[in-house]
């Protein structure tokens, strides 16, 4: 069974850079798929933010492309996000998924999700 | 991209069939035949309950079903039953390598 938990900072500052972990278990990330981010506002919809190959092969949300940084640490089954120069626009649940097909949007499983707070 | 176009509500009485329209352009929905939908229940993660349009994943009871035509697709909760109660929302590829979600539609078992 996979298994995906997401772990970062729950509050982070205006302007900062958000960096979340999603530790994958019971699937090896070098195996294959594609991995991706998924944020959802409060009380509002879901937006996809990228997708990564474990070969290093990255596609981002256009709106988001200039902030985004998504990479995946193979020896430790980790998929990491990076969101820079953040804002209150930025608070959200975001959530890991296993990307079965790129751009088939096949998000299964979903991590837990976690709840980011940008505020001073 | 703009996001898909759904009802924000929709309801049905137990036992009825309601169905969920996403509407998108030939860029997306109409586009490649790429095209879920996912059930979020309160508080909870959402979950994947139709892909490439009309495909259920295991364990994805019948009574959910999904199609397409030119720009829309829909999805169909047949046999209405209260654990159905849930937000609903379809994704689609965008093109030009980009996933598009719609805003969402809450549905309500009367």
């Amino acid at each position: 069974q996979v298994l995906l938990q997401e772990s970062g900072p729950g509050l982070v500052k205006p302007s900062e850079t958000l960096s979340l972990t999603c530790t994958v278990s019971g699937y090896s990330i070098s195996r294959g798929y594609y991995w991706g981010w998924i944020r959802q506002p409060p009380g509002k919809g879901l937006e996809w933010i990228g997708s990564m190959y474990h070969s290093g092969s990255t596609y981002y949300n256009p709106s988001l492309k200039s902030r985004v940084t998504i990479s995946v640490d193979t020896s430790k089954n980790q998929l990491s996000l990076k969101l820079r120069s953040v804002t209150a626009a930025d608070t959200a649940v975001y959530y890991c998924a296993r990307d079965i097909v790129l751009f088939g949007v096949r998000f299964d499983p979903w991590g837990q999700g976690i709840l980011v707070t940008v505020s001073s | 991209q703009s996001a898909l176009t759904q009802p924000p509500s929709a309801s049905g009485s137990p036992g009825q069939s309601v169905t969920i329209s996403c509407t998108g352009t030939s860029s997306d929905v109409g586009g490649e035949n790429y095209v879920s939908w996912y059930q979020q229940l309160p508080g909870k993660v959402p979950k994947l309950m139709i892909y490439e349009v009309n495909k259920r994943p295991s364990g994805v009871p019948d009574r959910f079903s999904g199609s397409k035509s030119g720009n829309t697709a829909s999805l169909t909760v047949s046999g209405l039953q209260g654990e159905d109660e849930a937000d609903y929302y379809c994704s689609s590829y965008a093109g030009s390598n980009s996933v598009v979600f719609g805003g969402g539609t809450k549905l309500t078992v009367l």
